[in-house]
This record gives C-alpha cells, sequence and structure tokens, in this order.
C-alpha cells in the first residue's frame, strides 16, 4: 500500500462549473477526513467519514459541497457552481481507529483546485 | 474550543545549528499534540506525536518535541539542523471527542541556510 492517494493532483475550472475529486486511503484505514488548506494558513476540517457514514460537517462546508464515501472505501468530494473562494489545496487523510487500536491521520499529497 | 499558535511565520536558521519552531496550545482535557512537516506541492508527512507519558517525544528526522504542561506548549527541536530541513512545519492538537479531527496552527516557515 503506498498511502493514501488522491486525484487530480491539479484541477483549474471556470467559476461556475462543477468539480469533483477523489480520494482513495490507506486501505485498512476506517476513518477518512477532508480539509481544505489556503496560501498561509493551516489545514481546516470540512467533513469526516467513519467507514461509509458521514458523521460530521463543518460550517464551512456550504450547501455547494458534498462528500461520499460509498462501501467506506474511497471518497468524492464534490463542489457545485464553483466560485473564485474555492480556490485552495483540498486535502483527504485516513486513519484507523478501533478498540485498542489508533494511528496518527495520514495525508494525502491534495488536489490543488483554482477557479478562474 | 480547542486550538493552537504558532507565533513565528518563519524561523531562520544556519545549517548545524540547533532549531527550534515553537507552538502553544488551549485545550479542555488531556492535550493530544502532532506536529507534521509539508514540503512544497506535497501533503503533511507526519513528524511525532504527544499523548501520554515521556514530555520529550522523538520523531522522524531526528526532530523532537517538548511536552510542557506547565506553559502549554510543545516545541519542535532538533539538534542540528540540515538545509533539507527546510520546509512549513504545521503543530496540531487533536478534537478529543468521537470525530479525531486535526485542529492545525497557521504554519511555521523553517529556513535552513547552507
Amino acid at each position: 500500500d503506498t498511502g493514501v492517494s488522491q486525484n487530480p493532483r491539479h484541477k483549474i475550472t471556470k467559476r461556475g462549473q462543477n468539480v469533483t475529486f477523489r480520494c482513495d486511503p490507506i486501505s485498512e484505514h476506517n476513518r477518512l477526513y477532508w480539509y481544505r488548506q489556503t496560501l498561509g494558513q493551516g489545514p481546516e476540517f470540512l467533513t469526516y467519514f467513519q467507514n461509509e457514514a458521514q458523521l460530521e460537517k463543518s460550517r464551512l462546508l456550504s450547501d455547494r459541497f458534498s462528500a461520499e464515501r460509498p462501501k467506506g472505501s474511497f471518497s468524492t468530494l464534490e463542489i457545485q457552481r464553483t466560485e473564485q473562494g474555492d480556490s485552495a489545496m483540498y486535502l483527504c487523510a485516513s486513519s484507523l481507529s478501533l478498540a485498542g487500536a489508533r494511528t496518527e491521520a495520514f495525508f494525502g499529497q491534495g488536489t490543488r483546485l483554482t477557479v478562474v | 474550543a480547542q486550538s493552537v499558535a504558532q507565533p513565528e511565520d518563519q524561523v531562520n536558521v544556519a545549517e548545524g545549528n540547533p532549531l527550534t519552531v515553537k507552538c502553544t496550545y488551549s485545550v479542555s482535557g488531556n492535550p493530544y499534540l502532532f506536529w507534521y512537516v509539508q514540503y512544497p506541492n506535497r501533503g503533511l508527512q507526519f513528524l511525532l506525536k504527544y499523548i501520554t507519558g515521556d514530555n520529550l517525544v522523538k520523531g522522524s528526522y531526528g526532530f523532537e518535541a517538548e511536552f510542557n504542561k506547565s506553559q502549554t506548549s510543545f516545541h519542535l527541536k532538533k539538534p542540528s539542523a540540515l538545509v533539507s530541513d527546510s520546509a512549513l512545519y504545521f503543530c496540531a492538537v487533536r478534537d478529543p471527542h468521537n470525530t479525531d479531527k486535526l485542529i492545525f496552527g497557521t504554519g511555521t516557515r523553517l529556513q535552513v541556510f547552507p
């Protein structure tokens, strides 16, 4: 296993278009997180899955954002009607959390979104 | 609310000299603290963590961090800096509730000069 994988690495889109990003976590990890990082800032939490269930969403996640994790494996993050303010690095992370076993979060390389 | 502060936007150090990157935290309950490093166009890489136990935590690439409860600090240190250590460093605290989400500081850029 090569770690958390994110695709695409870069995405340039016109304002108003929809975009979708994919994250493949480390295979045995049951938790998956999406973060957003803008220039000069630390990553900010967007949403979190435990297996296939989306258990928490940040207030940063407007109605234009939706995330899924079908079958508890890969996850997708879709942004509808993109705005220039959506330009950022979108980071995915995964971790394992079971009774008696807990790992730190492992991050993918991110998808850099530019809305023009 | 949980938070971390990194008071320095940038730290400059000469190669071979010791380095310190500062982090202070504010949490309710026991803090779970982390350091991550980010190289250009790369994701975050885990360096080390403090959960319980010894206040001095050793991590990857020769880095260590000292947990100080009285000063609510978790400073990252390395005895001898390398040019290749130049990167963006993030301190983070883990939300103690079910999500385990991380709350990050704003980051400190470390520049090591040859």
